[in-house]
């Protein structure tokens, strides 16, 4: 079935530093790929997504790329801020109607 | 333009209880998914329904039971409640289509906090 495998955290940088979360799949046929956000105490919220190989979604500063060929799509920001503390999910959307969500990855930005 | 409203927000029950936690899709949705979300865990699918009917299920028992109204709205309802049912329930809803593809994003509620003592 439909797996989602992303890095375990916590996460803690400083603000500025360079981001990297990394998430990877498995699935059949041809998925859609998401990452959602989750402040505390909230729902989640989406922050981008991509529905086809090589697809780049991007959203605040945020980027990932739809990798068919390793099975990945890896979170990625330039310069976080303190806002950005949140948790993470990496999520497939298949022709199955439901979404399969990764472990989640906490991040924390300190000033 | 509201989006996806759930109630309770936060509630405690004791085990072998039943709960039931309501759901208001976001205006112009009309297909309403329902995740488990275990602390510290990703959220797991329980169900979605579309014109009133279960379309697709999770790995969740029966005790795990729903319902969606005419006016799309939606109830989660669990019988016999363990203490491993202590979660956030998630309500998400969509555009009608193809559910969770890339055609059509879910919108999450805030969720309804269960406590089972």
């Amino acid at each position: 079935g439909d797996s989602v495998t992303q890095m375990e955290g916590p996460v803690t940088l400083s603000e500025e530093a360079f981001l990297t979360i990394n998430c990877t799949y498995t699935a059949t046929g041809y998925p859609s790929l998401f990452w959602y956000v989750q402040y505390p105490g909230e729902g989640l919220q989406l922050l981008l997504k991509a529905t086809k190989a090589d697809d780049k979604g991007s959203n605040k500063g945020f980027e990932a790329t739809y990798r068919k060929e390793t099975t990945s799509f890896h979170l990625e920001k330039g310069s976080v801020q303190v806002s950005d503390s949140a948790v993470y999910f990496c999520a497939l959307g298949g022709s199955n109607y439901k979404l399969t969500f990764g472990k989640g990855t906490l991040l924390t930005v300190n000033p | 333009d509201a989006g996806v409203t759930q109630s309770p927000t936060h509630l405690i029950k004791t085990r072998g209880q039943q709960v039931t936690l309501r759901c208001s899709p976001k205006s112009g949705h009309d297909t309403v998914s329902w995740y488990q979300q275990a602390l510290g865990q990703g959220p797991q699918f329980i169900f979605q329904y579309y014109e009133e009917e279960e379309r697709q299920r999770g790995n969740f028992p029966d005790r795990f039971s729903g319902h969606q109204f005419p006016n799309y709205s939606s109830e989660l309802n669990v019988n016999a409640l363990l203490l491993g049912d202590s979660a956030l329930y998630l309500c998400a809803s969509s555009l009608p289509g193809q559910g969770a593809t890339g055609a059509n994003v879910l919108t999450f509620g805030a969720g309804s906090r269960l406590t089972v003592l």
